[in-house]
């Protein structure tokens, strides 16, 4: 298994334009999280997903939307890209079971810079 | 879902054992704690879960008074390769988990 990756590693992006930031997970993960880290700062949930087609908001969603069509897939999208959005995004699974309580596991992560 | 408190750093020297406490005064009942290690540039790594009392895996132990108001993730003989931020979740099952700023543990030869 590949685990949760990311694409692109890098990025850099001119104030108002737009992008995805793709996750794809091959566990068959019910839950997927999408995370912002400022530099020297912890993890800000920004949205998350309990299954295909289920999305709600976290701490920080705004600036962002997303969408979950199928399993495997979480994509973050960024319509108009401000220089306060410059951070790292992690994107994160997690196998959610009533009877247990299971790990998450992280992606590498994007690192995002808009100038 | 429970507010964590957690020192923002410590240090250690090689082969100590090191000791993180995190306070969580509001944990529901069925609320597990869950500690996370993140090395720089790179995404959080579970570390160890519990639900009461002590929890020990090949990486760590993790001490969980019976109040469950706080509990202390103890690292074994610490190595350089530890040095990382450690994070502390408290939390249901189906919560959307919200990590604290956690504890950057700088290890020193």
């Amino acid at each position: 298994n590949a685990g949760v990756t990311q694409t692109p590693k890098f990025r850099i992006l001119k104030i108002g334009q737009s992008m995805t930031l793709q996750c794809t997970q091959d566990m068959n993960h019910n839950y997927m999280y999408w995370y912002r880290q400022d530099p020297g700062m912890g993890l800000k949930l920004i949205y998350y997903s309990v299954g295909a087609g289920i999305t709600d908001k976290g701490e920080v969603p705004n600036g962002y939307n997303v969408s979950r069509s199928t399993t495997e897939d979480f994509p973050l999208r960024l319509e108009l890209a401000a220089p306060s959005q410059t951070s790292v995004y992690f994107c994160a699974s997690r196998h959610v079971q009533r009877s247990s309580y299971n790990e998450q596991f992280f992606g590498p992560g994007t690192r995002l810079t808009v100038l | 879902l429970a507010k964590t408190t957690q020192p923002i750093s410590m240090d250690s020297y090689e082969g100590q054992e090191v000791n993180i406490t995190c306070s969580h005064n509001n944990i529901a009942t069925n609320d597990y704690i869950t500690w996370y290690q993140q090395f720089p540039s790179q995404g959080p790594r579970f570390i160890i879960q519990g639900y009461k009392t002590k929890v020990t895996n090949e990486v760590a132990s993790l001490f969980i008074p019976a109040d469950r108001k706080s509990s202390t993730l103890s690292l074994p003989r610490v190595s350089l390769s530890d040095t990382a931020v450690y994070y502390c979740l408290v939390g249901y099952n189906t919560d959307k988990l919200i990590f604290g700023t956690g504890t950057r543990l700088q290890v020193f030869p």
